[in-house]
């Protein structure tokens, strides 16, 4: 099995900047996508091919990849990004998808 | 506007089976590949299976397979889920999602459905 490591949780203030990390061993090669879950909610899609942002999601959310961690930037966090937020990938050779455990990020 | 709506909530005893329906609509059913996906209660995301709408062709998470069906209809644009020999560890919320780039693998999954849940219990 490929695992993905989150942090379970990250806290923020309002206006300031959250990073959630997502390792992996050697996830610089793959392509990395990030949820965005809030409670009662189905996942909402957020960053793509590890630094897309699909429309309609705010210029504050982005992405970036290095060595084996992908990153989900929330720069200038506002009350409504609270939520539960999960990377993930598709492993080619095992033709097999993978999340990550996941990370709750609390804006205080 | 693309949309998946799923079938609703049910209660099944163990040992049972349960199928859940994902109807698409807004895009070209047989273009895209659809993912199901589970969430036990409090947990995280589980990939469970893909299936090919234009052959039928399926993918199941080894930890399934036995017990795993998906199926489609292409006359309604509608995926079917069947699992099987139901215990108390298959109680979570699950959800069908489509591919969001026609990648035959390595897209997102965007948009989902809005989630069935699925509960066993004796």
């Amino acid at each position: 099995s490929y695992v993905l490591t989150q942090p379970p949780s990250v806290s923020v203030a309002p206006g300031k900047t959250a990073t959630i990390t997502c390792g992996g061993n050697n996830i610089q090669s793959q392509s990395v996508h990030w949820y965005q879950q809030k409670p009662g909610q189905a996942p909402l899609l957020v960053i793509s091919y590890d630094s897309d942002r699909p429309s309609g999601i705010p210029e504050r959310f982005s992405g970036s990849i290095s060595g084996d961690t992908a990153t989900l930037t929330i720069s200038r966090v506002e009350a409504g990004d609270e939520a539960d937020y999960y990377c993930q990938l598709w492993i080619h050779s095992r033709d097999e998808y993978f999340f990550g455990s996941g990370t709750k990020v609390t804006v205080l | 506007q693309v949309l998946l709506v799923q079938s609703g909530a049910e209660m099944k005893k163990p040992g049972a089976s349960v199928k859940v329906s994902c109807k698409a609509s807004g895009y070209t059913f047989t273009s895209y590949l659809v993912h199901w996906v589970r969430q036990a209660p409090g947990q995280g995301l589980e990939w469970m299976a893909t299936i090919d709408p234009s052959n039928g062709r399926t993918n199941y998470a080894q930890k399934l397979q036995g017990r795993l069906t998906l199926t489609r209809d292409t006359s309604t644009s509608t995926v079917y889920m069947d699992l099987s020999s139901l215990t108390s560890k298959d109680t979570a919320i699950y959800y069908c999602a489509k591919e969001a780039v026609a990648t035959g693998g390595n897209s997102a999954f965007d948009p989902w459905g809005q989630g069935s849940l699925v509960t066993v219990s004796s």
